[in-house]
């Protein structure tokens, strides 16, 4: 079946420091892959997405790759600030399968001023 | 524009009450979701619509929940009865055309149950 894996947390980072939190899948037919973030007392939101292999999608600094050789969908900061401070979610969908989105169990991240 | 409406934001009720959560999708859009969340369980998929009609229900916890679509502007998500363990946030998305679209999350019903 379709499934996403990414790396437990919370992750604590000191200010400036480079991020990578990672995520593999698996899936059948050609998904899409996104990343999405959710701030305290907030709804998830888009951070960004990728459609087919090698493709990067970027966003606020962030940025991850679409490695269809290692089905994985690492999500990248070279610095981050106290207000990436959030939960990150890896998440996939099945072009032309139907509307759903898988979502990852999600990635607490802490940054220390 | 506005986003996904729902309402009420926050609601605490007695264990054996009925609940109903509200969700307004975005203007234009088809498709509808309803997800659970909390600290053990994670984010959860209860139910989608598409075109107000309900396409996966598989995640709906029991007989106690059931939702409804009635129009493409309006669903409701009820709990009757509840119990201390539905405590959770309540968050509806919605999406547009055959996806999967990026999906736009209100900003969710923190539910408790005494």
């Amino acid at each position: 079946g379709n499934s996403v894996t990414q790396m437990e947390g919370p992750v604590t980072l000191s200010e400036e420091a480079f991020l990578t939190i990672n995520c593999t899948y698996t899936a059948t037919g050609y998904p899409s892959l996104f990343w999405y973030v959710q701030y305290p007392g907030e709804g998830l939101q888009l951070l960004l997405k990728a459609t087919k292999a090698d493709d990067k999608g970027s966003n606020k600094g962030f940025e991850a790759t679409y490695r269809k050789e290692t089905t994985s969908f690492h999500l990248e900061k070279g610095s981050v600030q106290v207000s990436d401070s959030a939960v990150y979610f890896c998440a996939l969908g099945i072009m032309n399968r139907d509307d759903k989105i898988i979502f990852g169990k999600g990635t607490r991240l802490h940054i220390l001023p | 524009d506005a986003g996904v409406i729902q309402s009420p934001r926050h609601e605490v009720t007695e264990m054996g009450q009925e609940v109903t959560l509200r969700c307004k999708p975005i203007s234009g859009h088809n498709s509808l979701f309803w997800y659970r969340q909390t600290m053990m369980r994670g984010l959860e998929l209860l139910i989608y619509f598409n075109n107000n009609v309900p396409i996966d229900d598989s995640g709906m916890p029991e007989d106690r929940f059931s939702a409804k679509m009635p129009n493409a502007s309006f669903s409701t998500l009820k709990i009757q009865p509840s119990e201390p363990r539905d405590s959770a946030v309540y968050f509806c998305a919605s999406t547009k055309g055959q996806g999967p679209y990026e999906q736009y999350f209100g900003p969710g019903t923190r539910l408790t149950v005494t």
